[in-house]
């Protein structure tokens, strides 16, 4: 089955460091772009940014450039997010998403996002 | 790169016909035929409706339909049930390797 498996929900107090991780099976990890999502209680879905295992390659939306660190290990087929120091508005839900991204007449666009992670919640307070 | 701009909520009778709208700029929604929506019930991950403005994967139902003019994109849902009842979100490419999404908006069915 082709699925995203996340790891489990998170309480933390600010300062603190985390990482979460998403395991991709049933497909070929590194053929794929993996992005991360975040969505605040009670909240829409924000798009934080995105990483192709295959070489590394990670985007960050404007909004979360600096805030966190998105990377892969492709030798256990995952992805993480990770802060260095967590804040109490870092309270929120975190998707990672599979995307999918087309080329055409030699520009590549992400087009949409086809699978998701069934989220992990992290909790930050004192 | 602000978000795309959704009605917060919006509610319909079962049987009816309703259209979302998703409003970006010229440096998103009206740049590319990259739109996609997405569906989210309570406690649920996102599910992709439509994607690349009116295309749908397979298993989605046909009660779904996308379209696009200029910067603002729609989602219609025909026959509308009580299943619908969930949160949609737009979202399109956005240039350099980035997606921006909608507000989201709620449908209720009555």
């Amino acid at each position: 089955e082709v699925q995203l498996v996340q790891s489990g929900a998170e309480v933390k107090e600010p300062g603190e460091s985390l990482r979460i991780s998403c395991k991709g099976s049933g497909y070929i990890f590194t053929s794929y772009w993996i992005g991360w999502v975040r969505q605040m209680p009670g909240k829409g879905l924000e798009w934080m940014g995105v990483i192709f295992p295959g070489d590394s390659d990670v985007t960050y939306s404007p909004s979360f450039q600096g805030q966190v660190t998105i990377s892969a290990d492709t030798s256990i087929s995952t992805a993480f997010l990770e802060w260095s120091s967590l804040k109490a508005s870092d309270t929120a839900m975190y998707h990672c998403a599979r995307t999918i991204r087309d080329c055409i007449g030699g520009s590549c666009y992400l087009s949409r996002i086809d699978l998701w992670g069934q989220g992990t919640l992290v909790t930050v307070s004192s | 790169q602000s978000a795309l701009t959704q009605p917060a909520s919006v509610s319909g009778s079962p049987g009816q016909s309703f259209t979302i709208s998703c409003t970006g700029t010229s440096s998103d929604v009206g740049s590319y035929n990259l739109v996609s929506w997405y569906q989210q019930h309570p406690g649920k991950a996102p599910k992709l409706l439509i994607y690349e403005v009116s295309k749908r994967p397979s298993g989605v139902s046909n009660r779904f339909s996308g379209s696009k003019s200029g910067n603002m994109a729609s989602l219609t849902i025909s026959g509308l049930q009580a299943e619908d009842e969930a949160d949609y979100y737009c979202s399109s490419y956005a240039g350099s390797s980035t997606l921006v999404f909608g507000g989201g908006t709620k449908l209720t069915v009555l």
